[in-house]
């Protein structure tokens, strides 16, 4: 499945490092989201962006900063983590209006030391 | 609140049972119900519900949605070791809201 994706797979930056996490969709879809998934818990949705513009935010802190230029990329910018960042950070598109399903890219195991 | 509650947590059967994995929600302004496997990373699409009681099917996979007791079920039949995954149920919301479930664990043993 090459329809959403995410690089890099992985990732380990220490408390200090500023890194950004890509997503691309190749489906023509005007909506994209990041999740956070962490163990045992259910996939916590962090941004929607819908025909490039945010529609929400929720309650996401400001070390997690998203940026959409165009309707296909979507990164998320981090900066001063902590510990408790460390998850699966999934990106999915889909195409708002038309009753379609989210298509989830292969996510970035983040490791915050 | 909006939420979405899986059952069981986990599950761990032999090849060739039959499962039924639930969910149940409290979502206001409902517009589809999304059922997910997960195996190892991204969660790829099975079922999207929209009428109560019109079963999906998709081989040994099918699914019903309840409006009326706000749930729905997965069933897999004749289950194989292939089917060992994380199953996740999620609610769509008319504002294009997704909310998820904590997922169903399933284990099938050779």
């Amino acid at each position: 499945e090459t329809g959403v994706t995410q690089t890099p797979r992985h990732l380990v930056m220490g408390m200090t490092n500023k890194k950004s996490l890509k997503c691309e969709q190749h489906l023509g879809h005007n909506a994209m989201y990041w999740y956070k998934q962490s163990a045992k818990k259910p996939l916590e949705l962090m941004f929607v962006y819908n025909f490039k513009e945010q529609t929400e935010n929720n309650s996401v802190p400001s070390r997690f900063s998203p940026e959409c230029p165009n309707s296909s990329h979507l990164f998320l910018h981090l900066h001063t983590l902590q510990p408790e960042d460390s998850a699966l950070y999934l990106c999915a598109s889909s195409q708002v209006l038309a009753g379609e399903t989210q298509y989830f890219g292969p996510g970035t195991r983040l490791l915050v030391l | 609140e909006d939420k979405v509650v899986q059952s069981p947590l986990s599950l761990v059967v032999h090849e060739g049972d039959t499962v039924t994995l639930n969910c149940s929600y409290e979502v206001t302004n409902f517009r589809s119900l999304l059922w997910y496997k997960q195996e190892k990373k991204a969660p790829t699409f099975l079922f999207m519900l929209t009428s109560s009681g019109i079963e999906k099917k998709s081989g040994r996979l099918s699914s019903i949605l309840d409006k009326k007791e706000l749930s729905s079920i997965l069933n897999i039949t004749a289950t194989q070791t292939g089917d060992s995954a994380i199953y996740l149920c999620a609610v769509r919301h008319t504002g294009n809201q997704f909310y998820f479930g904590t997922g169903t664990s399933l284990t099938v043993i050779p």
